[in-house]
């Protein structure tokens, strides 16, 4: 049960868009639609923004999305601000009825 | 309103068993499709799926951990209840129990977490 693989860190200007990648394998993220991402605050508990691959619980914002190609799984978050700089982690669903997360990703908004 | 808490000791030495309680309101563990599961994040890493209890009381586990690890249910008092055994200092984390909703397959509800540190 080996951790999906997320870059470490991605930065991007007010206004721009990014994507975070998340990878796995054919396993887990290849074989279900069930990737979901969380964001989260230092200090703080992660929050649901995107669910099953795409989509996106009520009251989030419709800057961020979600897609999946094959065992990689992506987190696009466009017109980006200033509070969206946060850690965030993806999650699927993997065998035998387990979970698992990425190694997170720092977002930084310069 | 959903809300988690996690309770429990903030210190345990190396090679103890650690007890943690999470206390919960707003939803039924008696309800199908309702699961709560525990996920751990030791200090500036990533999140770890540690286990999970549905409705009917199935469990699941993390493969890597499965055999120190045991959760458990009290419906009556809506609880949780997770034991990690022979804790070591690299188990250092914040613990977190989370509310699982299968229509969607999502953790929804997260508890503000419990900073266990493993120490002598």
């Amino acid at each position: 049960q080996s951790a999906l693989t997320q870059p470490a860190s991605v930065s991007g200007s007010p206004g721009q868009s990014i994507t975070i990648s998340c990878t796995g394998t054919s396993s887990d993220v290849g074989r279900y639609n069930v990737v979901s991402w969380y964001r989260q605050y230092p200090g703080k508990a992660p929050k649901l923004i995107i669910y099953e691959v795409y989509k996106r619980p009520s009251g989030v914002s419709n800057r961020f999305s979600g897609s999946k190609s094959a065992n990689t799984a992506s987190l696009t978050i466009s017109g980006l601000q200033a509070e969206d700089e946060a850690d965030y982690y993806c999650c699927s669903y993997a065998p035998t009825s387990t979970w698992v997360f990425g190694g997170g990703t720092k977002l930084t908004v310069l | 309103q959903v809300t988690l808490r996690e309770s429990g000791p903030a210190l345990v030495k190396p090679t103890q068993t650690l007890t943690l309680t999470c206390s919960f309101s707003g939803f039924s563990l008696n309800t199908g499709g309702i699961f709560v599961s525990w996920i751990r994040q030791p200090p500036g890493k990533a999140l770890e799926w540690l286990a999970l209890i549905d409705w009917d009381d199935k469990k699941y586990y993390n493969t890597s951990l499965k055999t120190r690890l045991t959760i458990s249910k009290d419906t009556s008092k809506n609880q949780v209840v997770l034991t990690m055994t022979n804790m070591a200092p690299v188990d250092t984390a914040t613990f977190y129990c989370a509310r699982f909703d299968d229509n969607g397959d999502f953790f929804d509800y997260w508890g503000q977490g419990i900073l266990v540190t493993v120490s002598s």
